[in-house]
């Protein structure tokens, strides 16, 4: 089956306590990224890739890391996590290309500082 | 009940009626635009796209209509079920393949 991975879906953490979510996918795409979801804002971008070792920031990157050494993987680091990154995270991947470029998401990732 | 800050638009409907949802987008240059389905506790949902060079695309009960004049996307839903109650987002795509995506509009069907 198609599918976007993330792990954990709940995560509670403190803050400063460095955190790794992470994503997976099994179709191949090229194109991966990140984004969290926050109440009367929608999804906003917080980094992508179009390929292995090329990642780029997105809209709202501070406080965040990624990293792309396999194609399949995507996972976003937090170094020093503190309480505005409490959000719910989705990773998305999408083939490159002309014709279809619809992204597949995961199922979310829930993360709270406290 | 509603979260504070959560401001999301919201349509009601009744059961079998036709749902109308609308989104405005930003970047004139954009060439491709999706349809979204968040459904509570889940990821967006794939539901339908539409690429610059067309006005309208039809799915199984689902509408887009594009109007690149007045930069305007519309979702039309034929006869609403209560599994169609959930967020829908419209999406923009733009340079890097970067997908930017509306707020979200709130559906809920009454049965």
């Amino acid at each position: 089956e198609a599918q976007v991975t993330q792990n954990p879906r709940y995560l509670i953490t403190v803050t400063g306590k460095k955190l790794t979510v992470t994503c997976s996918q099994n179709m191949n795409h090229e194109y991966m990224s990140w984004y969290r979801q926050d109440p009367g804002l929608g999804l906003r971008q917080i980094y992508y890739s179009m390929n292995v070792e090329v990642t780029d920031k997105g809209d709202v990157p501070e406080g965040y890391k990624v990293s792309r050494k396999e194609k399949r993987n995507f996972p976003l680091i937090l170094e020093s996590p503190s309480p505005n990154q409490t959000s719910l995270y989705f990773c998305a991947s999408s083939p490159l290309g002309v014709q279809n470029t619809e992204a597949f998401f995961g199922q979310g990732t829930r993360l709270t500082v406290v | 009940g509603e979260s504070v800050g959560l401001h999301l638009p919201t349509l009601s409907v009744q059961e079998g009626d036709n749902s109308i949802i609308n989104c405005a987008y930003s970047n004139s240059a954009s060439d491709y635009f999706i349809w979204y389905k968040q459904e509570s506790g889940k990821g967006p949902q794939f539901i339908i796209d539409i690429r610059s060079n067309m006005d309208k695309r039809q799915g199984q009960r689902v509408t887009v209509l594009l109007n690149k004049t007045v930069k305007h996307l519309s979702l039309q839903i034929a006869a609403t079920q209560p599994g169609d109650s959930a967020v829908y987002f419209c999406a923009e795509r733009g340079s890097n393949y970067k997908l930017t995506f509306g707020k979200g509009t709130l559906l809920t069907v009454n049965p």
